[in-house]
């Protein structure tokens, strides 16, 4: 079974900190992705990466990076919080290879305050 | 712009009944097809995936695709209160690895 760990379940945080979210696979995964989910928008995808160092911009980037140095972790990183990206936020991986599913953790719950 | 629709329910269901879910998706280009189910708080939990027109069953789940209509769905045959959950359908051509999502239907089972 695919295992993917999210550093917490739960994170507050005040407006202007840095904060790093984790993000670690355990099946050598290549691809990786990061979602922000708030309800009644479903969920967006803000960064993805398919290879070490590698990231795209998904569709809200603005606010936030990433970072790619191991294949198993991948971070998100929120440069300067604000009130508007308090969220649940979800990581997930993707093996390569066409028609695989994507696997999540168990997401983690951010307040900004 | 590729789209993934859902109606957002609340679908209510007899306990015992077949819950119908359904999804349609624009991208005519699209190859594979996912279900996932999620609980309120938690994260998405992937229950079927179907790739070739016609029905795919796991249990008490049929998935079932018609590519030339751009619909897919699913059905919960003999519906538990368990069952009870935000479906979420996700669909990817597969030429590269991100899911377009629709925004989920919430289903309630009523014992």
């Amino acid at each position: 079974d695919v295992k993917v760990t999210q550093s917490s379940r739960y994170l507050v945080k005040r407006t202007g900190e840095k904060v790093f979210l984790e993000c670690v696979q355990d099946m050598d995964h290549e691809n990786m992705f990061w979602y922000r989910q708030d309800p009644g928008l479903g969920l967006r995808l803000i960064y993805f990466s398919y290879d070490v160092k590698m990231k795209e911009k998904g569709d809200i980037p603005e606010g936030y990076s990433v970072s790619r140095e191991k294949k198993e972790r991948f971070s998100l990183i929120l440069e300067s919080a604000s009130t508007n990206q308090t969220s649940m936020y979800l990581c997930a991986s993707l093996e390569a290879g066409s028609g695989q599913p994507q696997h999540f953790g168990d997401g983690t719950r951010l307040s900004i305050l | 712009q590729k789209e993934v629709e859902q109606n957002s329910g609340p679908l209510s269901v007899p306990e015992g009944a077949i819950a119908s879910l359904n999804c349609t998706y624009s991208d005519r280009g699209s190859q594979s097809f996912f279900w996932y189910r999620q609980y309120s708080g938690k994260s998405p939990e992937l229950i079927m995936s179907i790739y070739s027109n016609g029905d795919k069953e796991d249990g008490r789940f049929t998935a079932q695709l018609n590519k030339a209509s751009q619909y897919v769905s699913l059905l919960i045959r003999d519906s538990q209160p368990s069952d009870s959950a935000t479906y979420l359908c996700a669909v990817s051509e597969d030429s590269n690895y991100q899911l377009i999502w629709g925004a989920g239907t919430k289903l309630i089972i009523k014992p």
